[in-house]
């Protein structure tokens, strides 16, 4: 079946520590890819997002992302965290063209980061 | 631009009741859809509308019901609610149909059913 998965509920790191938080996916194809952002009481924030071309992409706030063909992977890094990172992530893909209803993000469980001061 | 925007921010209902979340942006974009995000379950795709007059079913449909009369709003109504409806709503809208649009998101109506 197609999925995604991210294997971390929750991760704690200190300030100024590096971050990767994992995403798999399991699908036929390479799916278009993406990582949201959701602040406490926000909405989803798009972060980067990987369709073709470089497979390390760069997004907002210091944010990237490697897409690793052979591993299913696209992990999200951050070289230095700062307090102010301290929220959920979560991977989505989206089936690459796909008709009619073709916008249909499908979601990971999502990673709770907690960052200590 | 507001974006999209949602309404109530919180809502608590009775079982049995009935209420409608709104949901509009000013963005000209075809594509809207309603998520519900619920703990360990990341966001599931309720309802979905590729224009004005064309609504079809996401993952989750039951319970819910939708419309697009126009390309601004995509209502989503709640005919009898239920505690399993519990839950965070987000909606969301994208340029069009193209797989390759960015989505942007509401800031999400928090919803308790008693």
């Amino acid at each position: 079946a197609q999925s995604v998965t991210q294997p971390d509920i929750h991760i704690t790191v200190s300030e100024g520590a590096s971050l990767e938080l994992r995403c798999n996916y399991s699908y036929g194809a390479t799916p278009y890819l993406f990582w949201y952002v959701q602040s406490p009481g926000q909405g989803l924030q798009l972060l980067l997002k990987y369709f073709s071309g470089d497979t390390l992409v760069q997004g907002i706030k210091g944010f990237e992302a490697e897409f690793k063909r052979s591993q299913s992977s696209f992990n999200l890094r951050k070289p230095s965290v700062h307090w102010s990172d301290a929220a959920e992530y979560f991977c989505a893909v989206l089936l690459r063209g796909v008709t009619g209803g073709g916008n249909k993000l499908t979601f990971g469980t999502g990673t709770q980061l907690k960052v200590e001061l | 631009n507001a974006g999209v925007t949602q309404t109530p921010k919180f809502q608590v209902l009775k079982t049995g009741q009935s209420m409608t979340l709104q949901c509009a942006q000013d963005m000209n974009h075809e594509y809207m859809s309603w998520y519900r995000q619920d703990p360990g379950m990341g966001l599931r795709l309720i309802h979905y509308s590729v224009g004005a007059g064309i609504t079809d079913q996401g993952e989750v449909p039951n319970g819910y019901n939708v419309s697009r009369s126009t390309t601004e709003d995509f209502p989503l109504r709640l005919l009898s609610a239920a505690p399993s409806q519990t839950s965070v709503y987000f909606c969301a809208s994208s340029r069009d149909r193209g797989s390759d649009n960015e989505q942007f998101f509401g800031p999400g109506t928090r919803l308790t059913v008693l």
